[in-house]
């Protein structure tokens, strides 16, 4: 069961990227999918989740409108597009897997983690 | 909207017990997780649906919640046990963390 991020990178502010997480080891399509942040020195905090169809996703206030998760079961992938990035974004950034299937139950696999650097 | 409140930090020696705590509005119906993060490596569940361990984390680590607070133990703590911990917990429409307990073994 692993999960490996990737996409991270440097990139100025009001930039854009595109991470991925690919998924083995698991019945991916069943799986509601989480995107994590954790920047510098801070605490975790979550950024969204989406459902096991694509059908419906959720996002944290704060990041509405300029990050959209998505996915695609064929190729056992999450994704994270963030748009206007500004320095705040600077972060590790985490997806994860909901554990049996429901949000209720908290986040079991984790993968290693991909940075995103906002700077000029 | 839920907030999560937990100690900054907590400290601890070697062999004792420590208790983690979480506090939010009504925290004991919902289920709640606990996470160990230690620097440069991923984020650990180490409790699930209040107080079921992932059958890699020992015994040592229990969790309870009731009423507004969710509480994490670690029983005879060890070195190795040093870290921060996260509770969090599902709303119905987003993931809400805790603000994280840094765990000192002294």
């Amino acid at each position: 069961v692993q999960l490996v991020e990737s996409g991270g990178g440097l990139v100025q502010p009001g930039g854009s990227l595109r991470l991925s997480c690919a998924a083995s080891g698991f019945t991916f399509s069943t799986s509601w999918m989480t995107w994590v942040r954790q920047a510098p020195g801070r605490g975790l905090e979550w950024v969204a989740n989406i459902k096991p169809e694509g059908e419906k996703t959720y996002y944290v206030d704060s990041l509405k409108g300029r990050f959209t998760i998505s996915r695609d079961n064929a190729k056992k992938s999450v994704f994270l597009q963030l748009n206007s990035l500004r320095v705040e974004d600077t972060a590790v950034y985490y997806c994860a897997r909901q554990y049996s299937s429901s949000p209720h139950y908290g986040m079991d696999v984790w993968g290693q983690g991909t940075t995103v650097t906002v700077s000029s | 909207s839920l907030e999560l409140t937990q100690p900054p930090s907590v400290s601890v020696p070697p062999g004792q017990t420590v208790s983690i705590t979480c506090s939010g509005n009504q925290l004991g119906e919902k289920y709640i997780s606990w996470y160990q993060l230690r620097p440069g490596q991923s984020p650990l569940m180490v409790i699930h649906q209040d107080d079921k361990r992932p059958s890699e984390i020992p015994a040592r680590f229990s969790g309870s919640n009731s009423g507004n607070t969710a509480t994490l133990t670690i029983s005879g703590t060890q070195a190795l046990d040093e870290a921060d911990y996260f509770c969090q917990a599902w709303d119905g429409t987003t993931v809400v963390f805790g603000g994280g307990t840094k765990l000192t073994v002294l």
